[in-house]
């Protein structure tokens, strides 16, 4: 089975400064998906980005980009110039591109801007 | 963009009844909804697979008999927590595929069972 983990429970940062939250990743497939969610205290679960194993280029969404290391089964996310509407849980998530669509998350970072 | 609804966000039932909770997919047609078990401060837990018109596939540990799922049409899945106890209190999130955005996911349901 497919495990995510996140390594740092809680991460802080400066408002406007760059902080990179980590995860990484079991399996032995190939093919899959990787996700990084953002849960603010609103609990409502909202995509940040999403990185296709098959590609090589890492993806980027504004000032959200992702380090995908897919030897070492890495999958990193860099927030850039931080703002206080970053402040929330972040979650790694596994997809496999076949079979069953289920998400798998890791642990959760919990991560704090100061102004 | 794609909604799904939750409801109800929060919910304080008493120990030993039951307790159901909807997702509805407002504008598209949700093939398969996933219902996921959050703790505090913890990670989401899937629980179970459901399909529209088929049994639902439960992770292992969950007690299928306890949490109802039921997907009869392709706009509402629905999950049941049966004879509910304290250790039932939890934060319920569903989520559903069937998009071009890839997971939908619902607002959330708080249970506190007293």
């Amino acid at each position: 089975a497919q495990t995510v983990t996140q390594s740092q429970p809680e991460m802080s940062v400066q408002e406007a400064e760059t902080v990179t939250l980590s995860c990484t990743y079991d399996t032995s497939e190939s093919d899959y998906y990787l996700f990084w969610y953002k849960q603010p205290p609103s609990r409502q679960m909202i995509l940040v980005i999403r990185q296709e194993a098959y590609k090589q280029q890492n993806a980027t969404e504004n000032r959200f980009s992702v380090n995908f290391q897919k030897a070492a089964k890495s999958f990193s996310l860099k927030i850039s110039d931080s703002q206080l509407g970053d402040a929330a849980m972040y979650f790694c998530a596994y997809r496999s591109a076949k079979g069953a669509q289920k998400l798998v998350f890791g642990q959760g970072t919990r991560l704090t801007i100061n102004p | 963009g794609a909604v799904v609804s939750q409801h109800p966000s929060r919910v304080i039932c008493k120990s030993g009844t039951s307790v159901k909770i909807e997702c509805r997919s407002l504008d598209f047609q949700a093939t398969t909804m996933f219902w996921y078990r959050q703790f505090p401060k913890q990670s989401l837990m899937l629980m179970a697979t459901s399909n529209e018109g088929s049994k639902a596939t439960y992770e292992q540990g969950v007690e299928k008999d306890k949490f109802l799922i039921n997907h009869a049409s392709l706009t509402l899945s629905t999950l049941t927590v049966t004879s509910a106890h304290p250790e039932d209190s939890s934060f319920y999130i569903c989520t559903a595929t069937g998009t071009v955005y890839g997971y939908t996911f619902g607002s959330g349901t708080r249970l506190t069972v007293v």
